[in-house]
């Protein structure tokens, strides 16, 4: 299966300060990738995916960028806030055959925003 | 409320019972997921049911038993569990449209599963 890699597992950041979180995968026919938000006690959700044929994503405040070449992908929070602070996931999928429900989880990244 | 919804929220079950997790989803998906979530391991896919086909984690034990009646109900059958297996189950619904491509996820509020 798909070998994935998240880093930093930790991360504490100041309010407005960036944000930035590196997830590795292994298989290079994966061609989807999505990052997960999970807030304590809550349900995970998903904040912004990218597919393999664009090279970086924004939605206001967050990014996604993807290097293909390098088999990794990164998600970027600009001018963060302490409702930011959440434990975050990614998750890409594999691409090799059948891959129904194939989303391999990274082990997340726990950040906390101080006001 | 995301539109799946799990019960129940709590169990509390010893290693002799036999008890059932629920999920419903009501955002017209075609395909349902469970997951599991503990502490020192990431989220692990357990089984999927689309339309078509069922995939099940093979590192799953036989003590746990999916059962999906149709695209809208997915079951989670538990007997004779250990103390290892308490965790966080969450159950997710997507629109699939190829097995190839990858969807968004919808997750449930989980049903937090504690083995004495």
């Amino acid at each position: 299966g798909e070998n994935v890699e998240q880093h930093p597992s930790t991360l504490s950041v100041q309010e407005g300060d960036s944000a930035v979180i590196k997830c590795t995968y292994s298989d290079s026919a994966s061609n989807y990738f999505p990052w997960y938000k999970q807030e304590l006690g809550k349900r995970p959700q998903l904040i912004i995916d990218i597919r393999s044929n664009v090279g970086e994503k924004k939605d206001q405040r967050i990014a996604v960028t993807l290097n293909k070449t390098a088999k990794h992908f990164s998600l970027h929070i600009t001018e963060t806030q302490p409702e930011d602070s959440a434990v975050y996931f990614c998750a890409p999928k594999g691409g090799r055959g059948s891959t129904l429900g194939r989303l391999y989880f990274g082990r997340g990244t726990q950040l906390t925003v101080w006001p | 409320e995301t539109g799946v919804t799990q019960t129940p929220r709590h169990l509390v079950m010893g290693m002799t019972n036999k008890k059932s997790l629920k999920c419903e989803q009501h955002l017209g998906h075609n395909a349902m997921y469970w997951y599991k979530q503990s502490a020192k391991k990431p989220l692990e896919l357990m089984f999927v049911y689309s339309l078509e086909e069922r995939v099940e984690n093979n590192s799953v034990p036989s003590r746990f038993s999916p059962e999906c009646p149709n695209s809208s109900h997915l079951f989670l059958h538990l007997h004779t569990l250990q103390p290892e297996d308490s965790a966080l189950y969450l159950c997710a619904s997507s629109q699939m449209i190829q097995a190839t491509a990858g969807e968004k996820l919808f997750f449930g509020s989980g049903t937090q599963l504690s083995v004495l």
